[in-house]
């Protein structure tokens, strides 16, 4: 079946430092992307989404490129603040089963003064 | 912009008790999604709409009822509730295509003991 596997966490960085989440995924048809942001106690929030191969999508500081030749979807972004302490949510989406969202199990970002 | 909005946001039940999870979405979207997320874990869908009188399981929808009478609104029941259904609850909504978004509630914190 579909899948979503993340990079496990928890991730804990200073602040200003480069962060790679990776996220790799396995499809029977051609998904569209996601990753979402959890906050503490908040529900989740859509960061970035990219819809087919070599898309890149971004905000906030943060990128990800959609590649279909190594089925990933890796999250960066070159200088993180405290504020990005998050769980972050690698997820897919495939016309096929209903729009529906796969998620990963989620990676917890830590980020200290 | 009220967008997804769920109640309770927090419940203890009994085991054996029954109870409503409500949900509602003013973006006028046919689709309509029921999660949970247990500690640590990614997201599992228990059920899920395409329209007013259509709906269908997802991964995990054992213990769980819904109903989707109108556009607007998606009630999850629990009954005769167990331990294992603590958990908190996101509702979620979106336009049909699998590149959309799909937009969360805050979540209900429910935990049953």
């Amino acid at each position: 079946g579909d899948s979503v596997t993340q990079m496990e966490g928890p991730v804990t960085l200073s602040e200003e430092a480069f962060l790679t989440i990776n996220c790799t995924y396995t499809a029977t048809g051609y998904p569209s992307l996601f990753w979402y942001v959890q906050y503490p106690g908040e529900g989740l929030q859509l960061l970035l989404k990219a819809t087919k191969a070599d898309d890149k999508g971004s905000n906030k500081g943060f990128e990800a490129t959609y590649r279909k030749e190594t089925t990933s979807f890796h999250l960066e972004k070159g200088s993180v603040q405290v504020s990005d302490s998050a769980v972050y949510f690698c997820a897919l989406s495939l016309e096929t089963s209903g729009s529906r969202l796969t998620f990963g199990e989620g990676t917890q970002l830590t980020v200290n003064p | 912009n009220a967008g997804v909005t769920q109640t309770p946001k927090f419940r203890i039940l009994k085991i054996g008790q029954s109870m409503t999870l409500q949900c509602t979405q003013d973006m006028n979207h046919n689709y309509m999604y029921w999660y949970r997320q247990d500690p640590g874990m990614g997201l599992k869908l228990i059920y899920y709409s395409v329209g007013a009188g259509i709906t269908d399981k997802g991964e995990v929808p054992n213990g769980y009822n819904v109903s989707r009478s109108t556009t607007e609104d998606f009630p999850l029941r629990l009954e005769l509730a167990a331990p294992s259904q603590t958990s908190v609850y996101f509702c979620a909504s979106s336009y049909p295509g699998a590149g959309n978004t799909i937009y969360f509630g805050e979540g209900s914190w429910l935990t049953v003991v």
